[in-house]
């Protein structure tokens, strides 16, 4: 089966740095997607690692140690529109050729 | 439509009714999924399409949920004698045959079903 660890909480101040983690245990993978999801909305695409190492986009960084099964994404500059939750989300590439979804971590920024 | 679009936004049914949930997927997109969100909860998958047959369908979580696509496009999710235990927000998402390399995928704004 499938499950992605990340933690259900994490608070942390505005224009500052935070690190949401995620531990995967798969059957397969290809690799490891985050999505950020604000109340009441659809959750929109923000990385994906297939290789180990970090990818940088913006104000947003993600990380993969496959080795690990470990991966995290950071955000920096954190700005009070951040405030969501975020879901890893791990690339089994089985037969749904989808993607397992964690539950999801609420990110709380504080002024 | 320029992107993924699901109805009715929110639905309001009485336990023992069925209802149908429509979602309309991104142009080209040939991958579309069925996800249900519980609250404060993640996405649990339900199905997968590939064009118009679904590969699988092992997340459908009984014998009353089921769903079809017809012409490679429009998706419906139809579940059969709803339950209270159903009330959830039901996301669908479409990809385009890329989304195994790029891990993306396109969720709409869902339908959220209430049953009483």
């Amino acid at each position: 089966g499938q499950s992605l660890e990340q933690p259900s909480e994490v608070t942390a101040v505005e224009g500052a740095i935070v690190q949401i983690n995620c531990t995967y245990q798969t059957s397969g993978f290809y690799g490891l997607s985050w999505y950020q999801q604000h109340d009441g909305g659809a959750p929109t695409f923000l990385s994906y690692n297939a290789l180990d190492g970090l990818e940088e986009t913006g104000r947003f960084s993600s990380f993969l140690s496959r080795s690990d099964s470990y991966g995290y994404l950071l955000l920096q500059e954190l700005q009070m529109k951040d405030s969501a939750s975020y879901f890893c989300a791990a690339n089994s590439g089985g037969g749904a050729d989808g993607l397992t979804f964690g539950k999801g971590t609420h990110l709380i920024i504080q002024p | 439509g320029a992107g993924v679009s699901q109805s009715p936004s929110n639905k309001v049914t009485e336990k023992g009714k069925d209802v149908e949930l429509r979602c309309d997927p991104i142009s080209g997109h040939t991958a579309l999924y069925w996800y249900r969100q519980s609250l404060g909860q993640g996405l649990e998958f339900l199905i997968y399409f590939q064009g118009n047959s679904a590969p699988d369908k092992s997340g459908l979580p009984s014998d009353r949920f089921s769903a079809e696509r017809t012409g490679g496009s429009v998706s419906t999710l139809t579940i059969q004698r709803t339950q209270q235990e159903d009330s959830a927000v039901y996301l669908c998402a479409s990809s385009s045959s890329l989304a195994g390399l790029t891990g993306e995928l396109f969720f709409g704004e869902g339908s959220r079903l209430t049953v009483l």
